[in-house]
């Protein structure tokens, strides 16, 4: 079955950049999603279509891709991004869906 | 205002059936491909399912887990998003969202133990 892979955690101080890394073969054919969880909250879209950022998202949110991998990167970090972030996409078929592990961010 | 509310979730003991609701107002559902996501406690999200819109022939498609044992339909003259669970089993416990980009519902929890 079709997996995406980031790394469990990452770690950053406050202003500082912090990026996350999502990897799957599909990626160069299929646009990824990025969603924000904070506890007890539902996810919020961050990122769609590998660079898009939905209307009442930050500017310091941005995504990138290149090959296999996407990445989505947290510009001067805030208190406030403290949260797991899940990178989205489908299999080459496009008929399956799935997140990656997801990624607690840690702002120091 | 967009609004996604999901309901039906409870107690249902493991080869038991649940039925769940997705009330869906603020834009246009007719023309929306419509999921399910869930998230086990404690564990991260999990892509359940999909429906196409029925101008785009309403068929659905399944995680594997799930496939065989769930449902998805929909009802576009109510707005509403159902999820079938048959044959339940301890591994589906955890939250039920319904979502379509970049709407999320605030989920319905689904416990499933004897």
């Amino acid at each position: 079955s079709y997996e995406l892979t980031q790394p469990p955690s990452v770690s950053v101080s406050p202003g500082q950049t912090a990026r996350i890394p999502c990897s799957g073969e599909a990626l160069p054919k299929k646009f990824a999603f990025w969603y924000q969880q904070k506890p007890g909250q539902a996810p919020v879209l961050v990122i769609y279509k590998d660079t898009e950022r939905p209307s009442g998202i930050p500017e310091r949110f941005s995504g990138s891709s290149s090959g296999t991998t996407v990445t989505l990167t947290i510009s001067g970090v805030q208190a406030e991004d403290e949260a797991d972030y899940y990178c989205q996409s489908a299999d080459s078929s496009g008929s399956y869906a799935v997140f990656g592990g997801g990624t607690q961010l840690t702002v120091l | 205002e967009v609004q996604l509310v999901e309901s039906g979730g409870g107690l249902v003991k493991p080869g038991g059936s649940l039925r769940l609701s997705c009330a869906v107002s603020g834009f246009s559902f007719t023309n929306a491909w419509m999921n399910w996501v869930r998230q086990a406690p404690g564990k991260g999200l999990e892509w359940v399912g999909r429906i196409r819109s029925n101008t785009d022939g309403g068929t659905a498609d399944y995680a594997a887990p799930v496939k065989g044992r769930f449902t998805i339909s929909r009802d576009d003259s109510k707005n509403t998003l159902f999820l079938q669970m048959n044959s339940l089993k301890k591994e589906d416990t955890g939250m039920y969202y319904c979502t379509t980009d970049p709407f999320w519902g605030q989920g319905t929890l689904v416990t499933v133990s004897s």
